[in-house]
């Protein structure tokens, strides 16, 4: 069965650095798809960005990008710039491929707190 | 376009008591998923629909829980006698197509607490 898990509970920043969020996965498929989600403190839940298996080249949207790291079942987000707004939790899910459901399997989450 | 939209947006109930969340995906969108998020971890996939048709309901505890989504729109989850390991969060989410492409919207979520 497919696991995702997220070592880091909070982290805290200062505004206008750079931050990495951790995520390891597990899965016996050989094609899968990575995403970042954010969720505000109203609840909302926000897709940010996806990762590929298949494509080696890292994904990049605005300030955020991703570290894939396929052979050690890794994927980093990473946050340049980061702004007051950014402070929520973070959520780091997958979807196997074999399926084609769209399930979603979530890690457990990072809170991210950007200070003035 | 409006997003996903839920209700009641909060609840509160006692031990045994009932209720249900209603759900009124974006537009078009074929397929609805329901998910529960307890405190302090990520969301949990119950159950979801393409159209009208459960395709996965795996995670869904019948003996408490059902869902529907008669019409293919909006959808309701219902939760029959209340315990207090229900306490989370209850998200929708819609999307275009069921499939690896497709993105999730969620909506903002009934946040359930079991006395």
């Amino acid at each position: 069965a497919q696991k995702v898990t997220q070592t880091q509970t909070s982290i805290s920043v200062v505004e206008k650095t750079t931050v990495t969020m951790d995520c390891v996965y597990e899965t016996r498929d050989s094609s899968y798809f990575l995403f970042w989600y954010k969720q505000t403190a109203s609840g909302e839940i926000v897709f940010l960005i996806r990762q590929d298996s298949y494509k080696k080249e890292n994904a990049t949207v605005g300030h955020y990008s991703l570290n894939f790291q396929k052979p050690k079942s890794s994927i980093g987000l990473i946050i340049t710039a980061t702004q007051i707004e950014d402070s929520a939790v973070y959520f780091c899910a997958m979807r196997e491929d074999n399926t084609n459901t769209g399930k979603l399997t979530f890690g457990d989450g990072t809170v991210l707190t950007v200070k003035p | 376009e409006a997003g996903v939209t839920q209700s009641p947006r909060y609840a509160v109930l006692q031990e045994g008591q009932a209720v249900s969340f209603w759900c009124d995906p974006i537009s078009g969108h074929d397929t609805l998923y329901w998910y529960q998020q307890p405190r302090d971890q990520g969301p949990q996939l119950l159950v979801y629909f393409r159209d009208e048709a459960v395709i996965d309901n795996s995670q869904l505890p019948s003996d408490r829980f059902s869902a529907v989504r008669p019409k293919g729109t909006n959808s309701t989850l219902k939760i029959q006698s209340a315990k207090q390991g229900d306490t989370a969060t209850y998200l929708c989410a819609s999307s275009s197509g069921g499939g690896n492409y497709a993105e999730q919207f969620f909506g903002p979520g009934t946040r359930l607490t079991v006395l």
